[in-house]
């Protein structure tokens, strides 16, 4: 069972460059999200789907852009990367509100 | 915004000790809380889920509660165990927006010594 895979599992960025870290899930959930996770913090939306074609902003979605072209894939891109931005990223799927996370990302940008 | 608050921040206990810790929401639009249980280095857990006023969960020795008229939820874990530590989280969902959007607490940070 595969559940939701997130990747990478680890990057290093320098301030200025731009990634992608991806998220797919196999369980043709409608609606997926990504969190970051700072100390202190807890996890805190960046943005949301709630369907292939359809995104929202979250509590902290500056810095951050995606899209959902199919149900199972959400793609969180930093389009300018930026210390503030070093954090850990939790990809999640959610069917009737219980979230199944993906392992993580843990960004790092210098 | 909404807030979703978690106290204590952090509770070390000895084995043995039973303990609990509290979730405070928004009691308008209440649509569900979760709690999840979060290992260091790997991914949250759900441990419960609750949809109704009055809801209790057990699972083992944890066990939740939930007062949705008055926005508060707390979990419990009776003789904490050292494989009980982890961060524990509660989300809440709301009929606001999407029922799906989670807005979680900062978690309570549980360690048990052996």
């Amino acid at each position: 069972n595969a559940g939701v895979t997130q990747t990478p599992k680890f990057q290093v960025l320098k301030t200025g460059q731009s990634m992608t870290l991806q998220c797919a899930q196999d369980m043709n959930h409608e609606y997926m999200s990504w969190y970051r996770q700072d100390p202190g913090m807890g996890l805190r939306l960046i943005h949301y789907s709630v369907g292939a074609g359809i995104t929202d902003q979250g509590e902290v979605p500056n810095g951050y852009n995606v899209s959902r072209s199919t149900t199972e894939d959400f793609p969180l891109r930093l389009l300018s990367a930026a210390p503030s931005q070093t954090s850990v990223y939790f990809c999640a799927s959610v069917k009737n509100t219980e979230a199944f996370f993906g392992q993580g990302t843990r960004l790092t940008v210098v | 915004i909404l807030n979703v608050e978690q106290s204590p921040q952090s509770l070390h206990v000895q084995e043995g000790d039973s303990t609990n810790f509290t979730c405070s929401f928004p009691s308008s639009n209440f649509y569900a809380l979760h709690w999840y249980r979060w290992e260091t280095a790997k991914s949250p857990e759900a441990l419960f889920v609750m949809t109704l006023n009055g809801d209790e969960k057990k699972k083992g020795r944890i066990s939740a509660t939930l007062n949705t008229k008055e926005g508060y939820s707390y979990l419990y874990i009776k003789g904490s165990q050292p494989e009980d530590s982890a961060t524990y989280l509660c989300a809440f969902a709301n009929y606001g927006g999407a029922t799906n959007k989670l807005i979680f607490g900062t978690g309570t940070l549980l360690a048990v010594q052996p």
